[in-house]
């Protein structure tokens, strides 16, 4: 059974066009993660909420927002994607102490 | 600032040998050290956890060693197989954040 469920799976945007990224989870977690991979590279986190208290990264770019409107679900924000932005997005979710960290399949995004 | 690296970036070994990838962190507070695999265009899935307390953790043909005094871990893989072929990732758990620090992988192909 799926516990973090990104969709969508592949996403194709605009240069410049909005766009937004879903993830939900059923494990109940506090704690819900973004993460940025580009080819190659290590994850990069974005952000991470613990309940509703939002921690961004001090390099997180402004174009990138982040919304959980309850505890199943967050939203990432890509406000105007630019050619840079295209990269695997990974949600991943913790418990109170985040002891293990699941990861959802990503969405794989792509900026034409 | 915590650091993590792995070598090698890249291993490709033929079937049934024995094999070791390593990582290695400059900061040695950490809460605990995960090994990750990485299919190409997937997520993240979860192989073996060690907390900091503990020195090894084996799963099937795998096992994970943690030394925080020299900032070490290895991931041993028993008797390869072509289907253990994916990118191997590992990410320490900060004491005193939620964060997981992660390398940029080791990719490993497995002949047959």
């Amino acid at each position: 059974d799926a516990m973090v469920i990104q969709n969508p799976r592949y996403q194709v945007t605009q240069f410049g066009k909005p766009v937004t990224l879903s993830c939900s989870q059923t494990l109940n977690h506090n704690v819900m993660y973004w993460y940025q991979q580009k080819s190659s590279q290590a994850p990069k986190l974005l952000f991470h909420y613990y309940d509703k208290d939002f921690n961004n990264e001090a390099d997180t770019p402004d174009n990138f927002q982040s919304r959980r409107p309850n505890t199943s679900f967050c939203f990432l924000d890509i406000r105007s994607p630019g050619l840079g932005d295209a990269a695997m997005y990974l949600c991943a979710t913790g418990g109170p102490r985040a002891d293990t960290q699941y990861f959802g399949p990503g969405t794989r995004l792509t900026v034409l | 600032k915590q650091e993590v690296t792995q070598i090698p970036a890249a291993l490709s070994v033929p079937e049934g040998e024995n094999l070791v990838l390593n990582c290695s962190f400059t900061d040695s507070a950490i809460y605990n050290l995960q090994w990750f695999r990485q299919d190409p265009g997937k997520g993240l899935t979860s192989l073996l956890l060690i907390q900091s307390s503990q020195r090894e953790q084996t799963s099937g043909r795998l096992n994970a060693s943690l030394d925080k005094s020299s900032g070490r871990s290895t991931l041993y893989i028993a008797a390869s197989q072509p289907g253990d072929s994916a990118t191997y990732l590992c990410a320490a758990l900060m004491d005193s954040s939620y964060k997981l620090i992660f390398g940029s992988g080791t990719r490993l192909l497995v002949r047959p």
